[in-house]
């Protein structure tokens, strides 16, 4: 089956420091997703994206993130300035269309000191 | 944001009987709803959905059945195995035109051999 992949798989960083997560979804997929789940807590929705704009995005998903599709593979999710609390485990979902079933990739685990 | 919640942390079941797995929720206009799987370390992985126009959906030896009066779901694994040992999130979307899942908090299974 194909798959999602996400790097890095870890990713550590300073407070007030930039961080992009990558992902690669699934090739024919048209709808992509990011979601992040804190250490002990659910999975939750931060943005989805179509047609290269974002078409919703949850309370979370404040002016520090943004993402971009920058070369037709490649979905990327950008935080500006982290902070301890962004320390989570992002994952990239894709899905061929709105109301399919969405597939997730293995996560980044960010940390932030 | 409860909206949709699983009110058992933890289960264990002995090898080869049956794993029954409770979700609720309380938002009308979801009408689709799946379980994950996620081993520590993965991202979720599709189990099954269902849509809100059945109340029951089949596939191997995992079963959905979705009580829609209640606004409660279940997922039944016959015979329960080892390697289903995990954390199962059910999670919810709709109406139709949202792209969100919003995932219950997770029981984690234990299967004894």
């Amino acid at each position: 089956e194909p798959e999602v992949t996400q790097t890095p798989s870890h990713q550590v960083t300073q407070m007030g420091q930039e961080v992009i997560l990558r992902c690669v979804p699934i090739s024919n997929h048209l709808y992509f997703y990011w979601y992040r789940q804190i250490l002990g807590q659910k999975v939750e929705f931060l943005v989805s994206f179509y047609n290269n704009e974002i078409s919703e995005k949850s309370e979370i998903f404040d002016d520090q993130f943004s993402v971009e599709r920058p070369d037709g593979s490649n979905f990327t999710l950008k935080i500006r300035s982290t902070k301890l609390e962004d320390s989570a485990m992002y994952f990239c979902a894709s899905s061929p269309g709105t109301g399919e079933r969405q597939y997730f990739g293995p996560g980044t685990r960010l940390t932030v000191t | 944001d409860q909206q949709v919640k699983q009110n058992s942390p933890s289960l264990s079941v002995q090898e080869g009987r049956i794993s029954i797995l409770n979700c609720d929720y309380t938002n009308s206009m979801f009408d689709y709803f799946l379980w994950y799987k996620k081993y520590p370390a993965e991202g979720p992985t599709f189990l099954i959905s269902i849509s809100s126009i059945k109340d029951k959906n089949e596939d191997g030896r995992f079963t959905v059945f979705l009580n829609k009066s209640a606004k409660h779901l279940s997922l039944h694994i016959v015979p329960s195995q080892p390697g289903d040992s995990a954390v199962y999130f059910c999670a919810a979307s709709g109406p139709s035109g949202t792209y969100k899942y919003i995932f219950g908090t997770g029981t984690r299974l234990k299967v004894l051999a």
